[in-house]
């Protein structure tokens, strides 16, 4: 089965700086999907940014880039001039890209979360 | 139009009752599914309906009941709840559950508190 960490409970970060969350994944799969996901307080949880396992290029949505590391099994996401809106709960997701067995439906898989704040 | 919507915004209910969550989405996807998300958690996963037929219960408790009258509505229906199952519930729409890459579009979540 396949794990996510996110290593960091609470993180901070002053606005219009720059901050790293980190993500680390555990598979022994060659083929899957990463995503980022935000959900800000009492809001709906959107999808930030995404990356497929078997593109070397690292995904970019604007002012976030993700640092994709294969071989270390790490995905880490990358905001760049943090804004005051950017302040939620990031989770970090996998999903697989191969036939599952059973009645598995390609699920996500989530870390625990990272909260963000963005100090003014 | 990438919304899912979800009614209502927030429930209260006794653990004797009988109340139902309301899903729609309108993007032709042809998977939904239903979390429980407890707070400062993650989302847990409790079924899947891919082109309306169920393809994954999470091993949740009967008193959960989850029905997909057509592609675009879910609904899950709730009765003899306990307090511990008091959470945030979402749903999930995707155009599939492939092997593609099909992104899961959430709606804004039910809250449900059961006295």
């Amino acid at each position: 089965a396949q794990t996510v960490t996110q290593s960091q409970p609470e993180m901070s970060v002053q606005e219009a700086e720059t901050v790293t969350l980190s993500c680390t994944y555990d598979t022994s799969e060659s083929d899957y999907y990463l995503f980022w996901y935000k959900q800000p307080p009492s809001r709906q949880m959107i999808l930030v940014i995404r990356q497929e396992a078997y593109k070397q290029q690292n995904a970019t949505e604007n002012r976030f880039s993700v640092n994709f590391q294969k071989a270390a099994k790490s995905f880490s996401l990358k905001i760049s001039d943090s804004q005051l809106g950017d302040a939620a709960m990031y989770f970090c997701a996998y999903r697989s890209a191969i036939p599952p067995t059973g009645a598995g439906s390609y699920q996500l898989t989530f870390g625990k979360g990272t909260k963000l704040s963005v100090i003014p | 139009d990438t919304e899912v919507t979800q009614t209502p915004k927030h429930l209260v209910m006794g653990m004797t009752n009988k109340k139902s969550l309301k899903c729609e989405q309108h993007m032709g996807h042809r998977a939904m599914y239903w979390y429980k998300q407890k707070a400062k958690k993650p989302p847990e996963l409790m079924f899947v309906y891919s082109y309306e037929k169920l393809s994954i219960n999470e091993s949740v408790p009967s008193r959960f009941s989850p029905e997909c009258p057509n592609s675009s509505l879910l609904n899950l229906h709730l009765h003899a709840l306990q307090p511990e199952d008091s959470a945030l519930y979402l749903c999930a729409s995707s155009q599939g559950t492939g092997p593609q890459m099909y992104e899961q579009y959430f709606g804004p979540g039910t809250r449900l508190t059961v006295t």
